[in-house]
């Protein structure tokens, strides 16, 4: 089946410009995750969602950053006002269900470039 | 709330030899450690992963090994292959509503023919 799926796959912006990075996880999978990862760098979390609620916003790094989830379905990751260091790819991953330990099916990633 | 520190950074082994990555989380609560592995320019996917209430678990050339008492993990690599050279992330959960993954670092891993 289909896996999860991100879009753009490149966005280039200027600074100061808002942009808005797009997940379609797996069906079905309730379980939606957001991650930045710089140039060589690991994962670091910036925010959970569990249907369309996010128990967990402490990872997003500013209040330029917001994210939304419509049902179970698409996310949405807004950065407004982009700087320099924003530039990363984001990776969007799923899950099944929380409350258990359930593998994470990461998308391909949108890589943003802010000049 | 939880850290997860990962060793060594990067790692170079002839093909062949044996690759070990090793973690520490700080949060007992952690009960869930899966290991991720991100080839180039690609996605992380999981390889294996390991609960709480065992110690070992071994998948082919791939096993890993929790010690809860030193709240450490370890991810080894048999027989290295140079399609095993890859970015590897270990992670920490609480399993329960919040599931919120800390992965570490990561390891480069180069494995050299």
């Amino acid at each position: 089946g289909a896996g999860v799926s991100q879009s753009p796959s490149n966005k280039v912006t200027e600074k100061g410009k808002d942009v808005e990075l797009r997940c379609d996880p797996i069906s079905g999978h309730t379980a939606l995750y957001w991650y930045r990862q710089r140039l060589g760098q690991g994962l670091e979390f910036l925010i959970y969602f569990q249907g369309n609620s996010a128990p967990d916003k402490s990872g997003l790094p500013s209040d330029r950053f917001s994210a939304e989830r419509t049902g179970e379905s698409v996310s949405t990751l807004t950065i407004q006002r982009t700087q320099q260091e924003d530039s990363a790819v984001y990776l969007c991953a799923s899950s099944l269900v929380a409350g258990g330990p359930h593998e994470q099916y990461f998308g391909p990633g949108t890589r943003l470039t802010v000049t | 709330g939880e850290n997860v520190e990962q060793h060594p950074s990067t790692l170079s082994v002839q093909e062949g030899d044996s690759a070990v990555i090793k973690c520490t989380y700080s949060d007992s609560a952690s009960n869930y450690f899966p290991w991720y592995k991100q080839e180039l320019g690609k996605r992380p996917q999981l390889i294996i992963d390991i609960r709480s209430n065992v110690g070992e678990k071994k998948d082919q050339r791939i096993a890993v090994t929790l010690n809860k008492t030193a709240k450490h993990f370890s991810l080894h690599i048999t027989e290295t292959q140079p399609e095993d050279s890859a970015v590897y992330f270990c992670a920490a959960v609480i399993v329960g509503y919040g599931q919120n993954f800390v992965f570490g670092p990561g390891t480069r891993l180069s494995v050299l023919p």
